[in-house]
């Protein structure tokens, strides 16, 4: 049973760049949330997909925005990148129709702004 | 706006030593989480406490919701090298819409154990 994926594992980009992040749930999950994690620090709520829409966001600016495709894998998309976006980025699945609260986080994607 | 503080934020044990580690919020949480993150990977889950008072165990951890709801303990008894990592507390919204699944995190414990 494949537990969360994230894609890549590492990515190096500039100031003003656009990045895509990719993850596929936990096999049986439908909803996934996304985190980001600043070095030293707990994961920071980004926003969570059920059903192919954005059900609930965290204090993020515009810039951060996802999708959710049909099989139930999402994208987060992050545009004019800055330095203080460096960190890791995590996705969460969880199935929501069984009301389980229990969210698996995948291995996170390590980004570094320059 | 939700928060939740951890401490200590870092802690360095001999091997052998208990310790303890707390998380305390001023909100309600309808349930708390304990995980524990290694180098490199995400957060791997340890233990889910739900009514007021719980206390689970999960062999040389203890875990323990407090009476209101808002504060956690997790005990580790005679720590082991490989006991050290990042320890974060999480907590689920009380009144965010059915199952949503926000976590609000604390800023994490560092444990270092040496042996």
């Amino acid at each position: 049973d494949a537990g969360v994926t994230q894609s890549p594992t590492h990515l190096i980009k500039t100031r003003g760049q656009q990045v895509t992040l990719r993850c596929s749930p936990k096999s049986g999950h439908d909803t996934v949330s996304w985190y980001q994690q600043a070095l030293g620090q707990g994961p920071q709520f980004i926003f969570q997909y059920y059903e192919e829409e954005e059900r609930q966001r965290g204090n993020f600016p515009d810039r951060f925005s996802g999708h959710q495709f049909p099989n139930y894998s999402s994208e987060l998309n992050v545009n004019a990148l800055l330095l203080g976006d460096s960190a890791l980025y995590l996705c969460a699945s969880s199935p929501l129709r069984t009301k389980q609260e229990t969210q698996y986080f995948g291995p996170g994607t390590r980004l570094l702004v320059l | 706006t939700q928060l939740l503080e951890q401490s200590p934020q870092f802690l360095s044990i001999q091997e052998g030593e208990n310790l303890t580690v707390y998380c305390n919020s001023s909100s309600v949480f309808s349930s708390l989480q304990w995980y524990r993150q290694e180098p490199g990977e995400g957060p791997v889950l340890l233990v889910t406490v739900v009514t007021g008072g719980e206390v689970k165990k999960l062999k040389r951890l203890t875990f323990q919701f407090g009476d209101a709801r808002k504060d956690s303990s997790l005990h580790i008894t005679a720590a082991q090298p490989g006991d050290t990592g990042l320890y974060l507390c999480a907590g689920r919204n009380l009144h965010g819409s059915s199952n949503t699944g926000k976590l609000i995190f604390g800023q994490g414990t560092t444990l270092q154990v040496k042996p």
